[in-house]
């Protein structure tokens, strides 16, 4: 079954940097695009970034571009999230999430239970 | 990046049906069939609830559905149940300066 685990969450101070990774098991991890999603402790969900199958399209939300990057090892089946510059707004729990799979990467279906980032300093 | 809007909460009895609208513009829901509903417990990761505006992955009860209407999207879930109190979110691709956003989600209780 598909499993995705988050780690690299911690208490980071603001303008420090943290990577954030997602190993993935159960499936074919290099035929699918995947996604960064936070939420900050109790407001709605928030899309942070997606990356294709083969690492060569990336997308980023307005809030994170230019300071988080994405990025993945096919060969180590692992996802991950640098974040740089990281402010008070960044605190938030983190989940990878699958995609379902297509010509474009725009739907997430399976979800990581997710690692707390807390920027405070 | 602008939230699709939702309800804040909706409630209604056991047995009963709801229906979840979610708003966005021809950007987004209105210009493409990549809006999806995802159900949140409290303290557990979202689960897919539908994809495609109306397609069930399998293993999701067919009480709830989706459909959309111009800008509007929407989750109906019939026959409720105690079970499906959590939180509701939308999303959509959207071909504006984001390449993907989430509803501002919706409280279901089952009173």
């Amino acid at each position: 079954q598909v499993q995705l685990v988050e780690s690299g969450g911690g208490v980071v101070q603001p303008g420090r940097s943290l990577r954030l990774s997602c190993a993935a098991s159960g499936f074919s991890f290099s035929g699918y695009g995947m996604h960064w999603v936070r939420q900050a402790p109790g407001k709605g969900l928030e899309w942070v970034a997606v990356i294709y199958f083969d690492g060569s399209i990336k997308h980023y939300g307005d809030s994170v571009k230019g300071r988080f990057t994405i990025s993945r090892d096919n060969s180590k089946n692992t996802l991950y999230l640098q974040m740089s510059s990281l402010r008070a707004e960044d605190t938030a729990v983190y989940y990878c999430a699958r995609d379902r799979g297509g010509v474009v990467a725009v739907q997430p279906d399976y979800w990581g239970q997710g690692t707390l980032v807390t920027v405070s300093s | 990046q602008s939230a699709l809007t939702q309800p804040a909460s909706v409630s209604e009895s056991p047995g009963q049906s709801i229906t979840i609208s979610c708003t966005g513009t021809s950007s987004d829901v209105g210009g493409y069939d990549y809006v999806s509903w995802y159900q949140q417990h409290p303290g557990k990761a979202p689960k897919l609830m539908i994809y495609d505006v109306s397609q069930r992955p399998s293993g999701v009860s067919n009480r709830f559905s989706g459909s959309k209407s111009g800008n509007t999207a929407s989750l109906t879930i019939s026959g409720l149940q105690a079970e499906d109190e959590a939180d509701y979110y939308c999303s959509s691709y959207s071909s504006s300066s984001t390449y993907y956003v989430f509803g501002t989600g919706t409280e279901v209780t089952v009173l």
